[in-house]
């Protein structure tokens, strides 16, 4: 399954919302998670089973979406948001990212 | 607390083979799926390899297919992956990940570079 998220890069200025796009090339159904990249770090999980937050994120990120079309929105953009963040299916094997958004001031 | 780490990266020439380990704490390793995740310089994320709570089953990315071993000894809690006949496009930083379907917690990862 290729997911391909939109845009590649998104410049947002602080207390902006900002809307990420993932697709997938065939339906997941909600089979979907959202992860945060900050430089020099792993990535860490946001949302899973497309709209339900990890333990301690902040309610400003949320996640809809079900089918081939999700989206990651955060409602107001804090300086600690700017990063890259990777959409990834968990429908079927094998496993797969999208190419990534980079979140940018 | 949940903590993965993983050890076992290098600089290797082309052909050659590497271990990766990741040491897992924190929670009951034998009850979780694990997962090895690549990140080569400046790319995105790449899906290597899992292997189910008891080892019983292995999935592994078309690239790696053949060449790459994923393995665990629960006694221990360690996640191992075997890389073998080792390509520069290999070259990346390796994560290991537990499974919940999603990947959850990350290691800090640990950097495999390919070069003659």
């Amino acid at each position: 399954i290729v997911m391909t998220q939109s845009p590649a890069t998104l410049s947002v200025s602080p207390g902006e919302r900002a809307t990420l796009s993932c697709r997938a090339s065939q339906s997941i159904g909600s089979n979907l998670a959202w992860y945060q990249q900050k430089p020099g770090q792993a990535p860490s999980l946001l949302i899973y089973g497309a709209s339900t937050r990890a333990t301690g994120l902040p309610a400003r990120f949320s996640g809809s979406g079900s089918g081939t079309e999700f989206t990651l929105t955060i409602s107001s953009l804090q300086s600690e948001d700017f990063a890259v963040y990777y959409c990834q299916q968990y429908n079927k094997w094998p496993r797969t990212f999208g190419g990534g958004t980079k979140v940018e001031i | 607390q949940v903590q993965l780490v993983e050890s076992g990266g290098g600089v290797v020439q082309p052909g050659r083979s590497l271990r990766l380990s990741c040491v897992a704490s924190g929670f009951t390793f034998s009850s979780y799926g694990m997962h090895w995740v690549r990140q080569a310089p400046g790319k995105g994320l790449d899906w290597v390899a899992a292997i189910s709570h008891d080892g019983s089953n292995e999935y592994y990315a078309g690239s790696v297919k053949g060449r790459f071993t994923i393995s665990r000894d629960n006694l221990k809690n360690i996640l191992f992956l075997e890389m073998n006949s080792l390509r520069d496009e290999d070259t990346a930083v390796y994560y290991c990940a537990r499974d919940s379907n999603w990947f959850d917690p990350w290691g800090q990862g640990t950097l495999v570079t390919v070069s003659s």
